[in-house]
C-alpha cells in the first residue's frame, strides 16, 4: 500500500511566522503535489514537482515556496504566514504524468492567527 | 468559471437509497478521478477512469467522453458512505488537475 504522510495533522502559527509543511511518500513516486482546500473552492494546486529539485507553479503559488531535495520528500514553505493562508493543506504523489492515480496524505489543518 | 462542475452540492439520503452524483467538465482529459473525503480530511481515491464503467462493491462510476460527463452511483447506501465526494480530471495537454468543489453526502439511518 502506498503511504503518504504529512508532518502534522493540526498546526497553529502566528502571522509573520515561517511555516514548514512536510510530506513523505514511500513508493518512489516521481510526482508530488501540494494542494490547499477551502470551503466552496475545492482543491487548488499550489505547486508540484516531477523530479528531485524540479518544481512547477500551480494555480495559486503566491506566498508559498517548495523544496524537493530527496525524491520521497516534498516540503511546502510559507515564508511569512498570513491569516488568508489558514486552510487545509493536502499533499499527494503519483508515479507519472498523465492519467495516473494520485495518492493523498491525511492533510494538515493550518490556522494562522 | 470552473472547469469541473459537480451536482448536487449537498445530498441527504435515507439508508438503502440509490445515490447519483454528477460531474461535468469542459477540458480535454486523459483521465477522470472520483475521490472520497471523510471528516478529518483524509482523501481516498475511489476510481480512475478514462472510458466506460467501473465497479467496486456498491460503487459504480461511469464516464461519457463525448458528453464530458461522469456519474458516481452508490447502491444500497449506508451511513458510513457519508463523506464528501470529489470529481477531478487530468488535462490531456498538461500536468494539470482540475477539481470539482465536492458533493457532501449524508446518509441517515
Amino acid at each position: 500500500d502506498v503511504k503518504v504522510t504529512q508532518s502534522s495533522r493540526y498546526l497553529v502559527k502566528r502571522t509573520g511566522e515561517k511555516v514548514f509543511l512536510e510530506c513523505v511518500q514511500d513508493m518512489d513516486h516521481e510526482n508530488m503535489f501540494w494542494y490547499r482546500q477551502d470551503p466552496g473552492l475545492g482543491l487548488r494546486l499550489i505547486y508540484f514537482s516531477y523530479d528531485v529539485k524540479m518544481k512547477e507553479k500551480g494555480d495559486i503559488p503566491e506566498g508559498y515556496s517548495v523544496s524537493r531535495e530527496k525524491k520521497e520528500r516534498f516540503s511546502l514553505i510559507l515564508e511569512s504566514a498570513s491569516t488568508n493562508q489558514t486552510s487545509m493543506y493536502l499533499c499527494a504523489s503519483s508515479w507519472l504524468a498523465g492519467g495516473v492515480e494520485q495518492y493523498f496524505g491525511p492533510g494538515t489543518r493550518l490556522t494562522v492567527t | 468559471k470552473n472547469e469541473v462542475e459537480q451536482s448536487p452540492q449537498n445530498l441527504t439520503a435515507q439508508e438503502g437509497e440509490f445515490i447519483t452524483i454528477n460531474c461535468s467538465y469542459s477540458v480535454g482529459i486523459s483521465a477522470l478521478h472520483w475521490l472520497q473525503q471523510h471528516p478529518g480530511g483524509g482523501i481516498v481515491s475511489l476510481f480512475m477512469l478514462s472510458s466506460g464503467k467501473k465497479k467496486h462493491g456498491r460503487l459504480i462510476a461511469t464516464i461519457n467522453i463525448q458528453e464530458k460527463h461522469s456519474s458516481l452511483h452508490i447502491t444500497a447506501s449506508h451511513p458510513r458512505d457519508s463523506a464528501v465526494y470529489i470529481c477531478a480530471v487530468r488535462s490531456r495537454t498538461g500536468n494539470q488537475f482540475y477539481f470539482g468543489t465536492g458533493t457532501s453526502l449524508t446518509v441517515i439511518p
